[in-house]
């Protein structure tokens, strides 16, 4: 079956240092892997995507980095900022089931000034 | 637009009652979605809809009813909430095959 595992928080780092969320993905066919973020009291939006191996999302600073060979979507980020605390979602929608997206548990960063 | 919208944003309920979450958007998606979304699990899908008339179930739908009767609309129903619904639920849409899930806001779920 289909599923995420993304690295377990919180996390909280100061301003400027260097950010790593661990993603894993198990999928039965060829999925399009997604970071969504969410900021306090808000919907999830969409960070950045990857839709095949290699591919390279990148957004507001933030990337991630589609690994086939290690089913991996690590996000990373060089130098946070105060105003990226927020929870941040890995998923992931399978071609064979593209109406269903599978989410991972979230994981919360704090970055303190 | 709106993009999407979603009410009430908060609503108690005693265990039994029951209540529509309502879900709209603007954006002429084919694709809508509801997820409920609880500490430790991520996000969860409930039920699902590709276009006016068709709905499907996700991971977790007993206990939960949907209907889209137009585009724009894909109310989620608790017949007899329980407790365990007790839950921030969000309602999501797309067009089919951009992969690009829009949010709404969320409705916050108490059930005493």
């Amino acid at each position: 079956g289909n599923s995420v595992t993304q690295m377990e928080g919180p996390v909280t780092l100061s301003e400027e240092a260097f950010l790593t969320i661990n993603c894993t993905y198990t999928a039965t066919g060829y999925p399009s892997l997604f970071w969504y973020v969410q900021y306090p009291g808000e919907g999830l939006q969409l960070l950045l995507k990857a839709t095949k191996a290699d591919d390279k999302g990148s957004n507001k600073g933030f990337e991630a980095t589609y690994r086939k060979e290690t089913t991996s979507f690590h996000l990373e980020k060089g130098s946070v900022q105060v105003s990226d605390s927020a929870v941040y979602f890995c998923a992931l929608s399978d071609a064979d089931t593209g109406n269903q997206f599978y989410f991972g548990t979230g994981t919360s960063l704090t970055v303190i000034p | 637009n709106a993009g999407v919208t979603q009410t009430p944003k908060f609503q108690v309920l005693k265990t039994g009652q029951s209540m529509t979450l309502q879900c709209a958007q603007d954006m002429n998606h084919e694709y809508m979605s509801w997820y409920r979304q609880d500490p430790g699990m991520g996000l969860r899908l409930i039920h699902y809809s590709v276009g006016a008339g068709i709905t499907d179930q996700g991971e977790v739908p007993n206990g939960y009813n949907v209907s889209r009767s137009t585009t724009e609309d894909f109310p989620l129903r608790l017949l007899s909430a329980a407790p365990s619904q007790t839950s921030v639920y969000f309602c999501a849409s797309m067009w089919i095959g951009a992969e690009t899930q829009y949010f709404g806001p969320g409705t916050r779920l108490l059930v005493l």
